[in-house]
């Protein structure tokens, strides 16, 4: 069945910081990838997506490329604020089917 | 388009008691999904519905669980004789399908607590 293994949290990092969260996958034939956040008290937010090797996902100056020989989907961001401090899900579909999601990282960034 | 809408936010029940959930997906959204996320994991699916129709269950749906979406609008999850491992929150995405896309609109869940 499909997977999505990604690391774990807590991640801490000054304003302004690289951020990288890396994410692998494991799925027949071709997802979709995804990245979630949740906020706190929030709901999950899709954050960006990809839908075939090679794509690159991008939105609010977070990005992640779809490597298809690594099967990965590392989320980055050159300079993280406090307002980015959530939890991040990496996650997975084979297409108008239920979500995979990988256990989340929980990001504090610190002033 | 107000998104997904989830009633109530949160449910304090106690053990052995029968809790009701409601979701309101997006307007013509033909795909509803319901999802369960314990503390610290990701969600895990449960069930979805194209239109009326159930058309998939988790083997994380026991018995106790049932889900229904009536005329193919809002959805309501049934939870019988809960236990205190049912404590989660239960979160509700919609989508649309045969518009070339795969995304899937959650809403901001119901948090059940059984005491």
């Amino acid at each position: 069945g499909n997977s999505v293994t990604q690391m774990e949290g807590p991640v801490t990092l000054s304003e302004e910081a690289f951020l990288t969260i890396n994410c692998t996958y494991t799925a027949t034939g071709y997802p979709s990838l995804f990245w979630y956040v949740q906020y706190p008290g929030e709901g999950l937010q899709l954050l960006l997506k990809a839908t075939k090797a090679d794509d690159k996902g991008s939105n609010k100056g977070f990005e992640a490329t779809y490597r298809k020989e690594t099967t990965s989907f590392h989320l980055e961001k050159g300079s993280v604020q406090v307002s980015d401090s959530a939890v991040y899900f990496c996650a997975l579909t084979g297409g108008y089917q239920k979500v995979t999601f990988g256990i989340g990282t929980k990001l504090q960034v610190i002033p | 388009d107000t998104g997904v809408s989830q009633n109530p936010r949160h449910k304090i029940t106690k053990r052995g008691q029968n809790v009701t959930f409601r979701c309101d997906p997006i307007s013509e959204h033909n795909r509803l999904y319901w999802y369960r996320q314990t503390l610290g994991q990701g969600p895990e699916f449960l069930t979805y519905f194209q239109n009326e129709a159930q058309l998939e269950k988790s083997r994380l749906l026991s018995d106790r669980f049932s889900a229904e979406r009536p005329k193919g609008s809002f959805s309501t999850l049934e939870i019988q004789r809960t236990e205190q491992g049912d404590s989660a929150m239960y979160l509700c995405a919609s989508s649309f399908v045969g518009g070339g896309g795969d995304i899937q609109y959650f809403g901001a869940g119901t948090r059940l607590s059984v005491l």
